[in-house]
């Protein structure tokens, strides 16, 4: 079955950059994303990635897709101390009308000042 | 406002007792799940419903009986509840064919004693 890893834990400097990394099994993965979960709260989109694409920015966001190694990356310029929270990766399949999100562990993300 | 919402925030209750947990969404999606996060914040599928139909039936106990009144709403009524069933329930939904855009509620924390 589909299996999504990611390191538990990420701590970073205020205004470095954060890369939080993921990799999965599931080659037929069709899309894959990046969730945001703030401390009790619900988990917000924060952008996702088609596996034909190798990167996507939006604003501080750059993702990188190596489909070869099944490897996903976020990174997060300039991190401020709001990006601290749980990070997941996800991935979908093909199978339209089936989908379902598999989701990795998470990445607690922690913001040293 | 435009969201998925889920009642109640938080339940607890006594072990044996039935409850149920709801959710509706304006977003006009017609594809709504049921996601279940642990304590180590693991998330993980439990169903799906598209137009008031099952599609996606995770290994999940019988205990757990889904129901969808209509295409804006997904209700999770458990029997039985056990310590095990402990967690936070997240709904989403999504338009078919469009899941890599999953909206998701903001949780119902699960106390079970």
């Amino acid at each position: 079955g589909e299996d999504v890893e990611q390191s538990l834990f990420l701590s970073v400097r205020e205004g470095d950059s954060s890369v939080i990394n993921c990799t999965y099994t599931d080659s037929s993965s069709t899309y894959l994303y990046w969730y945001k979960q703030e401390p009790g709260a619900g988990l917000q989109l924060l952008t996702y990635i088609f596996s034909n694409m190798d990167m996507k920015q939006d604003q501080r966001l750059t993702v990188l897709l190596n489909k070869k190694d099944k490897h996903l990356s976020l990174r997060i310029a300039d991190t401020q101390t709001g990006d601290s929270a749980i990070y997941f990766c996800a991935e979908i399949g093909p199978n339209f009308g089936n989908e379902k999100l598999t989701f990795g562990t998470g990445t607690r993300l922690t913001i040293i000042p | 406002d435009t969201a998925v919402s889920q009642t109640p925030k938080y339940l607890v209750t006594q072990m044996g007792n039935d409850k149920s947990i709801k959710c509706e969404q304006n977003l006009g999606h017609d594809t709504m799940y049921w996601y279940k996060q642990d304590s180590k914040k693991f998330l993980k599928i439990m169903f799906s419903y598209n137009n008031k139909e099952l599609i996606i039936n995770e290994t999940v106990p019988n205990r757990f009986s889904p129901k969808s009144p209509d295409k804006a709403h997904l209700n999770l009524h458990i029997n039985s509840l056990e310590l095990g069933d402990s967690a936070v329930y997240f709904c989403a939904s999504s338009l078919t064919g469009t899941a890599y855009e999953q909206y998701f509620g903001p949780g119902t924390r699960l106390t079970v004693t």
